[in-house]
């Protein structure tokens, strides 16, 4: 168990809905990172926060975005969903930001299904 | 062109062989090198972190950078069917976190 919390396991939905991830860091950690996996494409960076700030920025489509509570658990909200948009998110966390090596805990992962 | 090239497999070997494990990279700005290991329906786990070139030991498993030749490598020793899951290489460079992933090789180990 890395620490990394995420809500829900699995989501099932139809598209042009829009859905929501939820992601707990483990204790301590300041910085949460949101990765997609999907067959074709692999693990892919969508975008990291930093103590509730936005700190760098992958290939994340316009339609997803996300947020950094105050109390440092994040959200990614999926709108407009696709067929495509079918993958695994994963949330990560780690202590700080680059200057160094940060390790990332990963979470558990949502699995989205858009039919 | 990926920045990460890492060959699918799957790779199928008998319990207490040797396995290896590669990953080519394009980008020379990469100077931390991670081997994640990930259980089916399951969030990748750290297996091993390098930084720059040199070899890493740890256990059973073995991790070498070569940054002349932008690959990097995993050995496992005496596998165990325990070691049956999919090993992703990750990169990143000095001023980000972000992660560069391969598309991950699955490995089998029978008894």
């Amino acid at each position: 168990d890395s620490g990394v919390t995420q809500t829900p396991k699995h989501l099932i939905t139809a598209t042009g809905q829009r859905v929501t991830l939820r992601c707990s860091p483990r204790s301590g950690d300041l910085s949460v990172y949101w990765y997609q996996q999907s067959l074709d494409q692999g693990l892919q960076f969508l975008i990291q926060y930093y103590n509730g700030e936005e700190r760098a920025k992958g290939n994340i489509l316009e339609r997803f975005s996300a947020q950094q509570f105050p109390d440092l658990h994040s959200e990614l909200n999926l709108s407009s969903l696709e067929l495509g948009d079918s993958a695994l998110y994963f949330c990560a966390s780690s202590v700080g930001v680059a200057g160094g090596y940060n390790e990332q805990f990963f979470g558990p992962g949502t699995r989205l299904t858009v039919l | 062109q990926k920045e990460v090239e890492q060959d699918p497999g799957p790779l199928s070997v008998p319990e207490g062989a040797i396995v290896s494990l590669n990953c080519t990279y394009s980008n020379s700005a990469f100077q931390y090198f991670m081997w994640y290991r990930q259980y089916s329906r399951k969030g990748p786990e750290l297996l091993m972190y390098t930084y720059s070139s040199g070899n890493k030991e740890d256990g059973r498993f073995t991790a070498q950078v070569d940054k002349s030749s932008k690959y990097i490598s995993l050995f496992i020793r005496d596998s165990q069917p325990s070691d049956s899951a999919t090993y992703l290489c990750a990169m990143s460079s000095y001023n980000t976190d972000k992660l560069i992933f391969g598309t991950g090789t699955r490995l089998q180990v029978f008894p």
